[in-house]
């Protein structure tokens, strides 16, 4: 499975815009970028996901790099309730059931 | 959000013990997943099931036992498990290979 690198954590400023970095050198063409985050005592929820081009939902922004090698999940107002642990999956259209998840970027919002 | 539910939510038993958690997804899925998360540590896929078939097995002790009687219903039996088992069991589930995979809350299990 090809693997994603992200920083361990990091800290943004309630209100303002947070930018989750995630490197993906080994990433094949057929696989997709997944962001989920999980809050503490929860379950993984997911966040969005995109394969070339950029994405847009109601939670967050993903900004994919023109040669897929890295990704960057923007939130756009960070509020405390976005303190969470977010992680950067790839993920295989077929032949793999498997989803590895890392360490994650644990990312601390100040009020 | 009880697209995929997870019982009993907290669980202590003893290491000579048998118990069993439970999980249900209401979203029409045919592929579910446990994993294990321990403290600090990153989540570990254990087992997958497709269309009630086991598809992945990450070498998991033989003390965790899956069963899967049908596509909205997974369990996890459990039994003389060791106090390093103890840790955050995650239940869940996704429409085939590739897809967005939606968790439960969890189950947390405590061996003493």
């Amino acid at each position: 499975d090809a693997k994603t690198t992200q920083p361990n954590s990091m800290e943004s400023n309630e209100e303002e815009p947070v930018h989750l970095p995630c490197n993906h050198s080994t990433i094949s063409g057929t696989d997709y970028i997944h962001w989920y985050r999980q809050l503490p005592s929860q379950g993984p929820e997911y966040v969005i996901h995109g394969l070339t081009s950029n994405v847009n939902n109601r939670m967050a922004s993903l900004a994919i790099a023109e040669d897929r090698k890295s990704s960057t999940l923007i939130l756009h107002r960070a509020t405390l309730r976005d303190a969470a642990v977010y992680y950067c999956i790839l993920r295989a259209t077929s032949g793999t059931y498997k989803y590895i998840f890392g360490t994650g970027t644990r990312l601390k919002v100040l009020a | 959000e009880t697209g995929v539910t997870q019982t009993p939510r907290h669980l202590v038993m003893g290491m000579t013990n048998k118990k069993s958690l439970k999980c249900e997804q209401h979203l029409g899925h045919n592929a579910m997943y446990w994993y294990k998360q321990s403290a600090k540590k990153p989540l570990e896929l254990m087992f997958v099931y497709s269309l009630e078939e086991r598809v992945e097995n990450n070498s998991v002790p033989s003390r965790f036992s899956p069963e899967c009687p049908n596509s909205s219903h997974l369990f996890l039996h459990l039994h003389t498990l060791q106090p390093e088992d103890s840790a955050l069991y995650l239940c869940a589930s996704s429409q085939g290979q590739g897809n967005t995979i939606y968790f439960g809350e969890g189950s947390w299990l405590t061996v003493v």
